[in-house]
């Protein structure tokens, strides 16, 4: 059964700091990687998609990258701003569902 | 175009009582699921559905009812509500199964926040 584990559980940081949220799954064998952004009271929006065959995707300030070999993906945010606080969420494709980790609430500080 | 509409946002139940929990897209999408969201533990995913007339079970279905008359709408029905039922519950669709790419981006609801007393 896949297991999607997020780490760190909750993440502050001063605004203008680069930061990395990790994500990590136990079975490799995945179709795709998928990292979704949730404000407070709101439901979820995609941010990124890697597929199983790529490496990192980029969109904005946003990287994510996928090793899946060792199970493993990696969220970057550059140069963080109050307005990317926020929940952030990976989630893993198994046959016709997702499967998700129970995400990392950030909150940049002005 | 008002993409994934959900309704109730709030409710408050007691323990033995029923509801249905609505969920209605526009966007013609064939797939559409239900997943629990809880303090700690992510998305778990309740029921899905690939089409009108198709149901399965997810992750938690235990407790949990749907059905898929129409393209547009899959309810999910509380037989006998339990505290432990007690959650934040997302409906999303998509075109097609959650690929992830293009039209098969999932698309979520606000949310139903359920309390069971």
């Amino acid at each position: 059964k896949q297991e999607v584990t997020q780490i760190p559980a909750a993440l502050s940081v001063p605004e203008g700091e680069n930061l990395v949220l990790n994500c990590s799954f136990t079975d490799s064998a995945i179709y795709n990687l998928q990292w979704f952004r949730q404000d407070p009271g709101k439901g979820l929006t995609s941010l990124l998609l890697i597929q199983s065959s790529q490496r990192e995707q980029t969109s904005g300030r946003l990287n994510a990258s996928l090793d899946k070999s060792s199970g493993r993906s990696t969220l970057y945010i550059a140069a963080s701003q109050p307005g990317d606080s926020a929940t952030y969420l990976c989630a893993v494709r198994e046959g016709n569902k997702l499967v998700f980790g129970a995400g990392t609430i950030l909150r940049v500080k002005s | 175009n008002a993409g994934v509409t959900q309704t109730p946002k709030f409710q408050v139940l007691k323990t033995g009582q029923s509801m249905t929990l609505q969920c209605a897209q526009d966007m013609n999408h064939e797939y559409m699921s239900w997943y629990r969201q809880d303090p700690g533990m992510g998305l778990r995913l309740i029921h899905y559905s690939v089409g009108a007339g198709i149901t399965d079970q997810g992750e938690v279905p235990n407790g949990y009812n749907v059905s898929r008359s129409t393209t547009e709408d899959f309810p999910l029905r509380l037989l006998s509500a339990a505290p432990s039922q007690t959650s934040v519950y997302f409906c999303a669709s998509s075109y097609g199964p959650p690929k992830g790419s293009g039209a098969n981006v999932l698309t979520f609801g606000a949310g139903s926040r359920l309390t069971v007393l």
